[in-house]
């Protein structure tokens, strides 16, 4: 079937450190599958990090990356440096490219970054 | 632009009892998915509209809960008789189809967290 599987948190680092959530997909029902991150601050909603959808491509945002690699069904998160108010909670999610197909979600990995 | 908005925010309910989420879309986004998000998992869908049409209500446990949207903007979320299994919080999300690199983004609402004792 159709899932999401991430690096299972906490996942805790230190100011200025390298960051990366693994994330791997499988995809029989989507051929050509669009991978999101999306994030949640502490007291906020849900709210998209980056998209691509295409394969091989690679998606930024706020000093986050993430390589949509079909060869090996990844598309993992990663910061060269985090600041302590990257700490949230990071959902990596699989949807579909025509509309008629559904969205799949990680579990979730709890980051907190530390001063 | 508006978000996407939920009410209530928060619901305690006792077994057996009923309770009813709403969502508005943001304007203009013909899609509303509702999800149910347990505690330390990720969000689940449970159903999803497409103007006022459900295109797919095969995870939403048909016995207690219903979901309309009939005039394609607002959507209500209800639960008929809640279990204790039922807590968690109800997230709605919409999205539009044509266009663009946003095509099919979805946009969360806050959440609605439920528990049921």
């Amino acid at each position: 079937g159709d899932s999401v599987t991430q690096t299972e948190g906490p996942v805790t680092v230190s100011e200025s450190e390298s960051l990366i959530i693994n994330c791997t997909y499988s995809a029989t029902s989507i051929a050509y599958p669009n991978l999101f991150w999306y994030v949640r601050y502490p007291g906020e909603g849900l709210q998209l990090l980056l998209k691509v959808i295409t394969a091989g491509q690679k998606g930024s945002s706020r000093g986050f990356e993430a390589t949509y690699n079909k060869e090996t069904t990844s598309f993992h998160l990663q910061k060269a440096s985090v600041q302590e108010s990257d700490s949230a909670v990071y959902y990596c999610a699989l949807g579909p490219n025509t509309g008629y197909q559904n969205f799949y979600f990680g579990k979730g990995t709890s980051l907190t970054v530390i001063p | 632009e508006a978000g996407v908005t939920q009410s209530p925010r928060y619901a305690v309910l006792q077994e057996g009892q009923a309770v009813s989420f709403w969502c508005d879309p943001i304007s203009g986004h013909d899609t509303l998915y509702w999800y149910q998000q347990p505690r330390d998992q990720g969000p689940q869908l449970l159903v999803y509209f497409r103007d006022e049409a459900v295109i797919d209500n095969s995870q939403l446990p048909s016995d207690r809960f219903s979901a309309v949207r009939p005039k394609g903007t607002n959507s209500t979320l209800k639960i008929q008789s809640a279990k204790q299994g039922d807590t968690a919080t109800y997230l709605c999300a919409s999205s539009f189809r044509l266009g663009g690199l946003d095509q099919d983004t979805q946009y969360f609402g806050p959440g609605t967290r439920l528990l049921v004792l």
